[in-house]
């Protein structure tokens, strides 16, 4: 059974500072997501990386893939109020594989 | 708005009813899912279909009873349930792997 730990489980910070959560396995995934969910709606896919090592980057958000494809971290500069969620990441299996595995996530509030 | 419809948004029903989930994708993707989200714990996969056949069901009580008609719609099928059942139950449609898109989900209490 492929497992997906992610750490802090909560994270309460002020606006304005950097934040970093991380996505770990034993497990190595063939790519892996990241999503964002927010109190009463469906998690909201933010990134995909499917490279060992990849980097990439959407406006404030930094996702980075681990070389052996097993871990992965998303980094936030300046957290705004609207950063506020869960956020989830989810690691595919092999070509052909339907299946993603969830992590449980974490929950962030950024305090104006 | 997803791409990923749910209805109803919410429902509250009673250990002996039988009640019905609606998902509706009309994103051209060939796979759709079923979970169940409860506090603290991870998304749990219910039920896949791709290309409407079902291709996955994870020990999922005989309770719960999946429906594809076409690879546009999902139904889940509720009858006898216990308070335990009651959670956020998330569609999700996907093209392969490459990323799922979630409806909103259903709200479900059972009382």
């Amino acid at each position: 059974t492929q497992l997906l730990e992610q750490s802090p489980q909560f994270l309460s910070i002020q606006e304005g500072e950097n934040l970093t959560v991380y996505c770990n396995s034993s497990s190595v995934f063939s790519s892996l997501q990241w999503y964002r969910q927010e109190p009463g709606e469906g998690p909201v896919l933010l990134v995909t990386v499917v490279t060992g090592g990849e980097v990439k980057k959407l406006k404030r958000l930094t996702f980075q893939f681990g070389d052996a494809r097993k871990d992965s971290s998303l980094h936030i500069t300046a957290a705004q109020p609207g950063d506020t969620g869960l956020y989830l990441c989810a690691g595919a299996g092999g070509a052909g594989s339907y299946q993603l595995t969830f992590g449980k996530g974490t929950k962030l509030s950024v305090i104006p | 708005e997803t791409g990923v419809t749910q209805t109803p948004r919410h429902l509250v029903m009673g250990m002996t009813n039988k009640k019905s989930l609606k998902c509706e994708q009309h994103l051209g993707h060939n796979a759709m899912y079923w979970y169940k989200q409860s506090a603290k714990k991870p998304l749990e996969l219910m039920f896949v279909y791709n290309f409407k056949e079902q291709t996955e069901n994870n020990s999922v009580p005989s309770r719960f009873s999946p429906e594809c008609p076409n690879s546009s719609h999902l139904f889940l099928h509720l009858h006898t349930l216990q308070p335990e059942d009651s959670a956020l139950y998330l569609c999700a449609s996907s093209q392969q792997n490459y990323g799922y898109t979630f409806g909103s989900g259903t709200r479900l209490t059972v009382v």
